[in-house]
């Protein structure tokens, strides 16, 4: 059973402030990692997907960065705006299986307007 | 473009009784299919995954079940529903494995009462 770990589990965040979270994985094995937006009364979207040691991703104001030798993930939110408010989800797939994504519990962000 | 349907969108249904959930996928060939379960306070549980036609892995032990009765229709059954079903059920979709991201449809709303 893989253990993927995401802290906070939740943050309240001042609209206009930069704000960062992680998501821990075992650092052995690893394939690739997902990072997922889950807004209240939608559907999980997809923001990256990972595989590179050092790989930095970015889309707007979100960005994410991958250190798979200590098996850590931040992503980054620049500016935070009413609209971030949602639960980042990371999932792993290890060369186990590579079919299967391994959700961490999420760090649920709420932007203060 | 792809879009991922679930039905039904909210279930309540008493212990004991049967469950059929839907999920079809339109515009696109031979997707990896993919049910996922949150219950209370816990995080996305992947529960069956296709990739293909009557192929079915099963990633917990329960008294769930999963089909694949045509290339892009996923089917989640139980023949006697537990209180411990209630949760949010997701479908999902992706093209291949592993690096490709996993498209989620709206999902549906079980309460065993």
């Amino acid at each position: 059973i893989l253990n993927v770990e995401q802290s906070p589990q939740s943050l309240h965040v001042q609209e206009g402030d930069s704000t960062n979270f992680t998501c821990s994985f075992p650092s052995s094995n690893f394939y690739a990692l997902h990072w997922y937006r889950w807004e209240t009364a939608k559907s999980p979207e997809a923001l990256f997907v990972m595989t590179l040691n050092g790989d930095e991703k970015k889309k707007g104001r979100i960005s994410a960065t991958l250190n798979t030798k200590e098996g850590y993930s931040y992503l980054y939110i620049k500016g935070s705006q009413p609209e971030d408010s949602a639960t980042y989800l990371c999932a792993l797939i290890s060369n186990f299986g590579n079919e299967k994504l391994t959700f961490g519990t999420g760090t649920r962000l709420t932007i203060i307007p | 473009s792809q879009t991922i349907h679930q039905w039904p969108a909210t279930l309540v249904q008493p212990v004991g009784s049967p469950l059929s959930l839907e999920c079809t996928v339109e515009g696109t060939s031979n997707p990896n299919l993919y049910w996922y379960r949150q219950a209370a306070g816990r995080g996305l549980q992947l529960l069956f995954y296709s990739v293909g036609i009557g192929q079915i892995s099963s990633e917990v032990p329960q008294n769930l079940s999963a089909s694949r009765p045509q290339d892009r229709q996923f089917i989640l059954s139980s023949k006697k529903l537990l209180l411990s079903d209630s949760g949010f059920y997701l479908c999902a979709w992706s093209v291949n494995s592993g690096t490709d991201t996993q498209y989620f449809g709206p999902g549906t709303r079980l309460t065993v009462l």
